[in-house]
């Protein structure tokens, strides 16, 4: 199986920063790589897909990169409504994976 | 619009059974790949099962691999889970998921098993 190391698990942010989570795959994944965003009691929202291609209604100021074995997610200037949990998803074999999630909160 | 709706959750003694439904409509249900995701209480995801849009491939996760069986009605838009032998470890939401990397989610089902 692939582990998806995610980090950090949590960090705390202030309004304007720039954010980065990284995600690391236990083998090469290629680019099916998918970046979640989930708020308390809400429903996971896709951000990025296919490790760089940002979703559609979603703002600019969220990007992803990576290949094979190392992606991240940032955000390049944090506002108010992204304080949340994010989380990976490998796609790329069975059993599909997700990382343990990062908890964004405010400083 | 893209709707989603799951539904059949519900409190359930270990070793009972389940069966989950998913409602899809707004997109082409029968050329997306469908998942079943759960998230226990206060945990992070994990994803349970996948299917292929013509149903002839099914993939688990190990934990759930003999219990659990997918399923679709391509004429219906519709996604089932059959949960059996279930256990209190299956607790969570589960939420149904549309396409490869889960673009559309319905708004989840809460399955508690307890005694």
């Amino acid at each position: 199986d692939i582990q998806m190391t995610q980090s950090p698990s949590a960090m705390s942010a202030s309004v304007g920063d720039r954010v980065t989570i990284t995600c690391r795959a236990s083998q090469g994944i290629s680019n099916y790589l998918t970046w979640f965003q989930q708020k308390p009691g809400k429903v996971p929202k896709r951000l990025i897909y296919g490790a760089s291609s940002l979703q559609s209604g979603v703002p600019s100021r969220f990007s992803g990169s990576g290949s094979e074995t190392e992606f991240t997610l940032t955000i390049s200037s944090l506002q108010p409504e992204d304080f949340a949990t994010y989380y990976c998803l490998q796609h790329n074999s069975y059993p599909l994976t997700f990382g343990g999630g990062t908890k964004v909160e405010i400083k | 619009e893209v709707q989603v709706v799951e539904s059949g959750g519900g409190l359930v003694q270990p070793g009972g059974s389940l069966r989950l439904s998913c409602a899809a409509s707004g997109f082409t249900f029968r050329s997306y790949w469908m998942s079943w995701v759960r998230q226990a209480p206060g945990k992070g995801l994990e994803w349970v099962a996948k299917i292929k849009p013509d149903g002839s491939e099914k993939y688990y996760v190990d934990s759930v691999k003999g219990r659990f069986t997918i399923s679709r009605d391509n004429a219906k838009n519709s996604l089932y889970l059959q949960m059996n032998s279930l256990r209190a470890e299956d607790t969570a939401v589960y939420y149904c998921a549309a396409g490869e990397s889960f673009g559309y989610w319905g708004q989840g089902t809460l399955v508690t098993v307890s005694s």
